[in-house]
């Protein structure tokens, strides 16, 4: 256990419906990333955030995808209207980024399926 | 891209040595090089990382030739619980998001 957490663990949708992931980072990590992975593949960088402040986005961010971080602490993840693509596992990821390298603790992920 | 060049997958005998190789002929001087693995259905698991030199830590040792264009992560006994997927990542230390490759499949049989 790394400290991340994610929630729900596994979401099961059908095609055309909004869904919502949670991620809580380590407390005191000022970093917090997401990335898909589908299957047979490594994880696919998708957006990451300062404290509150969204400061990357993938192009694999489309329009329907949109990710927050109110207070800096936890972070959200919605997809709209979903497609069958978008089946695959959603994961979080924290950082310290104040020492000299930045190592991120991921959490264990929400797989997503799509019908 | 990854840039990083890991072989698809390797076998190790359980209690010998596991060695993973890495190619990162393109590495800048300020990059860093960090290992993680994935055992099945879970999130990666931070494994070490390394600048120039050598590094060991409880898990394993990180090997990392002068001219850094490449590396060798060291898993010293491995065990049936080590079989998963390890990445090899090149970082800047400015840089914010890993660029995972395919990784290699270790495979540790009894």
């Amino acid at each position: 256990d790394t400290g991340v957490s994610q929630n729900p663990r596994h979401k099961i949708t059908k095609r055309g419906q909004n869904v919502t992931f949670r991620c809580d980072p380590i407390s005191e990590h000022n970093r917090l990333y997401w990335y898909r992975q589908t299957l047979g593949q490594g994880p696919e960088f998708l957006t990451y955030f300062q404290n509150e402040a969204q400061l990357e986005k993938s192009r694999l961010l489309s329009d329907r995808f949109s990710a927050e971080r109110p207070k800096g602490s936890f972070s959200t993840l919605e997809i709209q209207r979903t497609e069958q693509g978008d089946s695959a596992m959603y994961l979080c990821a924290s950082s310290l980024a104040v020492t000299s390298t930045d190592t991120q603790y991921f959490g264990p992920g929400t797989r997503l399926t799509v019908l | 891209d990854a840039k990083t060049t890991q072989p698809p997958s390797m076998d190790c005998a359980e209690g010998r040595a596991a060695n993973l190789p890495c190619n990162h002929s393109t590495i800048s001087g300020n990059e860093y090089v960090y290992w993680y693995r994935q055992i099945h259905s879970q999130g990666p698991q931070y494994i070490i990382h390394g600048l120039k030199n050598n590094e060991t830590n409880e898990m394993a040792s990180l090997i990392i030739t002068e001219d850094r264009k490449s590396s060798t992560l060291i898993l010293p006994h491995a065990t049936l619980r080590d079989t998963a997927v390890y990445y090899c990542i090149v970082l800047d230390n400015y840089g914010q998001n890993f660029v995972f490759g395919p990784g290699t499949r270790l495979s540790v049989l009894p």
